[in-house]
């Protein structure tokens, strides 16, 4: 079974200071992974995927995400953030290949920047 | 703009009542996923349809079901509502078979009173 953990329910941080929302997963093979935002009162929105590559993947609005292999991990990170970033970030992993091809979602971790 | 639609945007019924809620994806996408979020259960994947077919099941309770239209929208029928099944409820929508991008819509907030 695949399962995806974001062990932090709420980050803080600063404006203007890096940030960085983690999340681990665990997967049958190799992992297809992704991640979403969710404004309040708003669907979830799609900032990037890890598919094979390169394990720095940049995608929208500036995030980018890591990933670490033999830590199971893919950290969201942004240099330098932003009081419009604050929001509710989902992590999602599913099978590159075989198994169940629906994401399981992460609870999600809730990202406020402070002024 | 996501350009998948979900109808209504809230609904408010009491327990034992019926309800339906409406998805229309984007256009070009085959496939619609529904997903139910709650504070306690996190996102849950409750079922998809590709192309008019159920395509894959989750945690999807025997109270509801869900169908897909020719022209390819989607709804999802929730019976003998429970305190519950309150709930935000999202439909997402990817043009293939296996998720990857998908769109989700603004979600229907469901609260049984």
């Amino acid at each position: 079974a695949q399962s995806v953990a974001q062990p932090e329910d709420q980050v803080n941080v600063a404006e203007g200071n890096p940030l960085t929302v983690k999340c681990t997963y665990s997967v049958s093979g190799n992992p297809y992974l992704f991640w979403y935002v969710q404004y309040p009162n708003r669907g979830l929105q799609f900032l990037l995927k890890y598919i094979t590559g390169d394990n720095l993947v940049k995608g929208s609005y500036g995030f980018e995400a890591e990933f670490n292999k033999s830590q199971t991990s893919f950290h969201l990170k942004k240099p330098s953030a932003l009081v419009s970033d604050s929001a509710l970030y989902f992590c999602a992993v599913r099978p590159f290949t075989g198994g169940s091809y629906i994401p399981t979602f992460g609870r999600g971790t809730s990202l406020i920047v402070h002024p | 703009d996501s350009g998948v639609t979900q109808t209504p945007k809230h609904l408010i019924t009491a327990t034992g009542q019926r309800v339906t809620l409406r998805c229309s994806p984007r256009s070009g996408d085959l496939s619609v996923y529904w997903y139910q979020q709650s504070l306690d259960q996190g996102l849950q994947f409750l079922i998809q349809y590709y192309n008019g077919e159920e395509r894959a099941k989750g945690n999807i309770l025997e109270r509801f079901s869900a169908q897909q239209f020719p022209d390819l929208h989607s709804e999802l029928n929730l019976s003998s509502l429970e305190l519950g099944d309150s709930a935000l409820y999202f439909c997402a929508s990817a043009p293939g078979g296996g998720l990857t991008e998908a769109f989700f819509g603004q979600g229907t907030r469901l609260t049984v009173v």
